[in-house]
């Protein structure tokens, strides 16, 4: 079993809608749980972090975490074709990660004009 | 505007040669972390360091694969002798570390590496 899924997508979405990405994670002492977004040919950038379950949320992206559930997820709002690009998700923290970041795959975002 | 820096952006070497890449994290942060990233692998750990002192290598194939970080603006990754499959994107990053659940990490532009 993987370590932290993602769905690889892609995910299309019409402008305006709400994309949904999601991730699971396989040790359940993880404290942290982070979003970067990465565009072709660039290096990840930091969306957002969450380490307490439920929502928290910075503009147009919220980010939900369910520790019982193993599960986070990233909701974009009122999507955009500038936010067309990979989303991964990194887990810090547990027994087996130590204090190092692991990384899903990503999921691939394409929102559509 | 703080970032992490990273040289060279772009590398195309023949099998068997040296390639050095450097990286320098932002200014205050204790941490330093070395990635390969692949179509096929993804985001993948190599190594870290935690005040310039290596923590974990584990990723990395030691045989030809080294990193060292000689002073607190300054880490490198060396490959020796490269071979084509080392092919890829090797991002650096940095962050103020602190065993907080609000540690992050900050990526550098990467080094684009293609070994002939």
């Amino acid at each position: 079993q993987k370590e932290v899924e993602q769905n690889s997508g892609p995910l299309s979405v019409p402008e305006g809608a709400i994309a949904s990405l999601n991730c699971t994670y396989s040790d359940r002492g993880s404290q942290s749980f982070f979003w970067y977004r990465q565009y072709s040919g660039k290096s990840p950038e930091l969306i957002m972090f969450i380490y307490s379950n439920g929502d928290k949320e910075d503009g147009r992206f919220t980010a939900q975490l369910n520790k019982a559930s193993q599960y986070v997820s990233l909701l974009i709002r009122d999507s955009q074709p500038s936010d067309s690009a990979t989303y991964l998700c990194a887990v810090k923290g547990g027994d087996n990660y130590g204090q190092n970041f692991v990384f899903g795959p990503g999921t691939r975002l394409s929102v559509l004009p | 505007d703080a970032r992490v820096t990273q040289t060279p952006r772009h590398k195309v070497t023949e099998m068997g040669q040296e390639v050095t890449m450097r990286c320098q994290p932002i200014l205050g942060h204790n941490t330093v972390f070395w990635y390969r990233q692949t179509m096929m692998q993804g985001l993948e750990l190599l190594a870290y360091f935690r005040n310039r002192a290596p923590l974990d290598d584990s990723g990395m194939p030691k045989d030809r694969f080294s990193a060292e970080m000689p002073d607190a603006t300054l880490a490198t990754l060396k490959i020796q002798p490269s071979e084509p499959r080392d092919s890829a994107v090797y991002f650096c990053a940095s962050g103020l570390v602190l065993n907080h659940p609000t540690d992050t990490q900050y990526f550098g532009p990467g080094t684009r590496l293609t070994v002939l």
